[in-house]
């Protein structure tokens, strides 16, 4: 079964920490990546995406991930985090080609203290 | 450029009940996805729908329909409710796009708020 895991459930950092959050997926064929945030009190955004090309993809805010097809995965990374940063931040996956439904991992909450 | 939005914010009902859901997409997307963001279980794809099709549905029981209507507007219907469909419904809506593979940007809406009791 298709299916997306995120490790950290819930990260606290301090303000100028670096950030990494993980995330695998299991699936059957070729993907499209994609990292959500969802800010107190806000919508579930986009964050960036991966669907062809450089496997180092850039997005808002600072942040960028990083595709390794070998090992599954399409980790979140910001050198250095911000109090605003402090969100839930949500793996997906779509099969490419195929149904266009995500799959979402379970979320990372993240708490960043000034 | 007004996002996605749905109606109502919160519901109320009881068991046996049965609950309508409305979205509004984007000006201009064609797509409309309904997801249940449930305690504990994650967000969970529910159905898709594009030019008033539905071309996917998620593994949820057939009293979980809905229908797009030509302004590409969605309902959501619920029916027999039960406890365990307490949620957040979220919806989101996004233009189809040759070529890319369904990597299209899902835009979501803030969601209805579902309890029952």
């Amino acid at each position: 079964a298709q299916s997306v895991s995120q490790h950290n459930h819930h990260v606290i950092l301090s303000e100028a920490a670096s950030l990494e959050l993980g995330c695998n997926y299991s699936y059957g064929g070729t993907v499209n990546l994609f990292w959500y945030v969802q800010y107190p009190g806000q919508h579930l955004q986009l964050l960036l995406k991966y669907f062809s090309g450089d496997p180092l993809v850039k997005g808002i805010k600072g942040f960028e991930a990083e595709f390794i097809k070998s090992k599954f995965s399409f980790n979140l990374r910001k050198p250095s985090v911000q109090w605003s940063d402090t969100a839930e931040y949500f793996c997906a996956v779509n099969l490419k080609w195929g149904a266009q439904k995500l799959v979402f991992g379970q979320g990372t909450r993240l708490t960043i203290n000034p | 450029e007004a996002g996605v939005t749905q109606s109502p914010t919160h519901l109320i009902k009881t068991r046996g009940q049965q609950v309508t859901l409305r979205c509004s997409p984007i000006s201009g997307h064609t797509s409309v996805y309904w997801y249940q963001q449930a305690l504990g279980l994650g967000l969970q794809f529910l159905l898709w729908y594009d030019e008033g099709e539905e071309r996917n549905r998620g593994n949820f029981p057939p009293r979980f329909s809905g229908r797009q209507f030509p302004n590409y507007s969605s309902e959501l219907n619920v029916n027999a409710l039960e406890l365990e469909d307490s949620a957040l419904y979220l919806c989101a809506s996004s233009l189809r796009t040759a070529g890319t593979g369904g990597a299209e940007t899902q835009y979501f809406g803030p969601g209805t708020r579902l309890l029952v009791l």
